[in-house]
């Protein structure tokens, strides 16, 4: 089946540092790798979208400066969280997929806090 | 606004009992996932639905792309069914927009 390994689980950074955080797509090619943050009693807001083969796309909010992503290849991605400050902790999100017409499949998240 | 919108918000349910959660979508929604957010924050893939309805089990889920909204509903609820649901829905360009969530409780 189609699996999503995120890692680290969990991740304590001092204010004004900055963490990387990676996703591993097994069984699955990850054309489509999505990074989300949901930061604390809230929804999932999407960060970025990366297609392969296309640039990758930020929401409003965020930026490439700010949350640079890399997505080398079908299986892998990761996401660094820069200059991280309060307002940084949430879980964060990768799900990933094979292409249209196809479910995402998110990893178990990468938790933030930052001190 | 809120281009996804969930509800209720929350909701208790006594064990053995039935309810529908439901999403409302102001953008043109081609797909719906239902996901369920256990309390580690793991997120559960239940759905992915094209119009139509699917069933899992206790679960049953319908998206109507021409109304606009998904439902999810469950049946004889457990406390294993506590956790916070939530609808994504994609409106083409890969992007996919999550709701609000909806924080149910299963008690005795």
């Amino acid at each position: 089946g189609a699996l999503v390994y995120q890692y680290p689980r969990r991740t304590i950074c001092k204010s004004g540092t900055s963490m990387r955080m990676e996703c591993q797509a097994v069984g699955f090619q990850a054309t489509s790798v999505a990074w989300y943050r949901q930061s604390p009693q809230k929804t999932f807001e999407l960060i970025a979208l990366s297609t392969v083969n296309s640039a990758i796309k930020y929401e409003q909010n965020f930026t490439q400066e700010k949350f640079p992503i890399s997505h080398p290849n079908l299986s892998f991605s990761s996401m660094t969280v820069l200059n991280a400050y309060l307002e940084d902790r949430g879980l964060y999100l990768c799900g990933a997929r094979s292409g249209a017409n196809s479910d995402y499949t998110f990893g178990s998240g990468t938790r933030l806090l930052v001190i | 606004g809120d281009k996804v919108k969930q509800s209720p918000s929350a909701l208790s349910l006594q064990e053995g009992t039935n309810s529908a959660l439901r999403c409302n979508f102001s953008i043109a929604a081609t797909t719906v996932q239902w996901f369920l957010q256990n309390p580690r924050g793991s997120l559960i893939n239940l759905f992915y639905l094209v119009p139509g309805t699917k069933e899992n089990g206790r679960l049953k889920s319908t998206f109507n792309s021409k109304e606009s909204y998904s439902t999810l509903h469950i049946r004889d609820a457990q406390l294993e069914d506590s956790g916070t649901y939530f609808c994504a829905a994609e409106a083409g360009g890969y992007k996919v927009v999550f709701g609000s969530g909806t924080r149910l409780l299963v008690s005795p």
